[in-house]
């Protein structure tokens, strides 16, 4: 079993849609969560950081955290043809001040004008 | 805002010869980081590094893999004998203060 799992779409729905993103993971030692988006050719960009469960929202942005379910969601609304870009999930263990952060295989949105 | 940024942008080489990546990660940011993703393929772990030496590698760092900090403010990555599967981005990343991780730009490197 892969240690980060995430669907690699492609995802196509129209502007304005909702958008949900999603990964889960089999290390229960991860405790922190990122989201980058990466555009083709270029190096992947922060979007969200957070360590707990629940749901932290920023802007269009909505991440959500079921440790217990080992899951984790990126949620976009009012999606722009300017959010078409591959979604990475990332996560890292709580040990160890250099612990390198482990990558889903990302998943390539499409928004459609 | 402060950023990662990498030198070469891309470059091409023969195979067998040396290849080094230059990147400054954002300044006081303790920990530094080398990424490879090959095209088409997910974001892969090389190594990390603090104080001045390596603190995790992965199975992929290998022998033909080095990195330092040869002057304090860049991070290099040098690979000593290159081969076609080396041809990737190769991204390299700096830590904040909560353990995410901030990348730059990337380095094409295209092995022929």
């Amino acid at each position: 079993q892969k240690e980060v799992e995430q669907d690699p779409g492609p995802l196509s729905v129209p502007e304005g849609a909702i958008v949900s993103l999603n990964c889960t993971y089999s290390n229960s030692a991860f405790q922190y969560f990122m989201w980058y988006r990466q555009y083709s050719r270029k190096g992947p960009e922060l979007l969200m950081y957070t360590y707990s469960s629940g749901n932290k929202e920023d802007g269009r942005f909505t991440a959500q955290v079921d440790k217990s379910s080992k899951y984790i969601s990126l949620f976009i609304r009012d999606s722009q043809p300017s959010d078409s870009a591959t979604y990475l999930c990332a996560m890292r263990a709580n040990s160890g001040g250099y612990q390198k952060v482990t990558f889903g295989t990302g998943t390539k949105l499409q928004v459609i004008p | 805002e402060p950023e990662v940024t990498q030198t070469p942008s891309h470059q091409v080489t023969q195979m067998g010869q040396e290849v080094i990546l230059r990147c400054v990660p954002i300044s006081n940011h303790l920990y530094f980081y080398w990424y490879r993703q090959i095209l088409g393929q997910k974001v892969e772990f090389l190594v990390s590094f603090y104080n001045n030496e390596i603190s995790e590698k992965s199975e992929i760092f290998d022998d033909q893999f080095s990195v330092e900090r040869p002057d304090g403010s860049n991070f290099t990555l040098k690979i000593r004998s290159t081969k076609l599967e080396d041809s990737a981005m190769y991204f390299c990343a700096s830590r904040g203060n909560n353990g995410e991780l901030f990348f730059g730009e990337g380095s094409r490197l295209t092995v022929l």
